[in-house]
């Protein structure tokens, strides 16, 4: 087990209604990336949090957000939700600090089904 | 073109072949390479750091080619529960980290 946990594992929500997914880092990583993963895909980059502030971000539009707190854990908030925004929703952590920096530990991830 | 494309599978292999995945980049700026495997319906887990020309763990072996921009993976002996999706993943810079689709693999008794 990588130590990375998401919360909620299943989540249902109606075109237009707002969702917040959630994320525990690994202990001692301070990266946390987010990705969404469509059926038969590879997961897309969404966007990166490094000391609280997004340092990356992949071609997704201003309604997802997100947040990281200063133990590191971090939020993904989407608006306004589409029926394209069903997919697994995956949160990696990493850290800068060791001598492999871009080693990713995913969580198990957050199913989010939009109807 | 995609920015990490993989051979688009499925791999359908005996017990004790060997098999090999490649996966190409555009991006020749491209830093860190990495091969992930996805059981169905879990997550990414990490199976291998490329850092410089290749390493070797295992039965698993993996290439980078910088000049040619690919990046393989060799698997020896298969098991069965190497049953799984590989995923290519590049680290491009700017904190971006590019998948590729994933090449389904199928190791049959």
């Amino acid at each position: 087990e990588t130590g990375v946990t998401q919360s909620p594992t299943h989540l249902i929500k109606t075109r237009g209604q707002q969702v917040t997914l959630r994320c525990s880092s690994q202990s001692g990583h301070n990266t946390v990336s987010w990705y969404q993963q469509a059926l038969g895909q590879g997961p897309q980059f969404i966007f990166q949090y490094y000391r609280e502030e997004e340092n990356g971000r992949g071609n997704f539009p201003p309604r997802f957000s997100g947040l990281q707190f200063p133990n590191y854990s971090s939020e993904l908030n989407v608006n306004a939700l589409e029926l394209d925004d069903s997919a697994l929703y995956l949160c990696a952590s990493s850290t800068r600090t060791s001598g492999r920096p871009y080693e990713q530990y995913f969580g198990p991830g957050t199913r989010l089904t939009v109807t | 073109r995609k920015e990490v494309e993989q051979d688009p599978g499925p791999f359908n292999v005996p017990e004790g072949a060997t098999v090999a995945f490649n996966c190409t980049y555009s991006n020749s700026a491209s830093q860190s390479f990495f091969w992930y495997r996805q059981d169905c319906r879990k997550e990414p887990k990490l199976l291998m750091s490329v850092y410089s020309s290749g390493n070797e763990d295992g039965r698993f072996t993996a290439q980078l080619n910088r000049a040619s921009q690919y990046i393989s993976l060799l698997i020896r002996d298969s098991k069965l529960s190497d049953s799984a999706t590989y995923l290519c993943v590049v680290y491009t810079g700017g904190f971006k980290t590019i998948f590729g689709a994933g090449t389904r693999l199928f190791v049959k008794a």
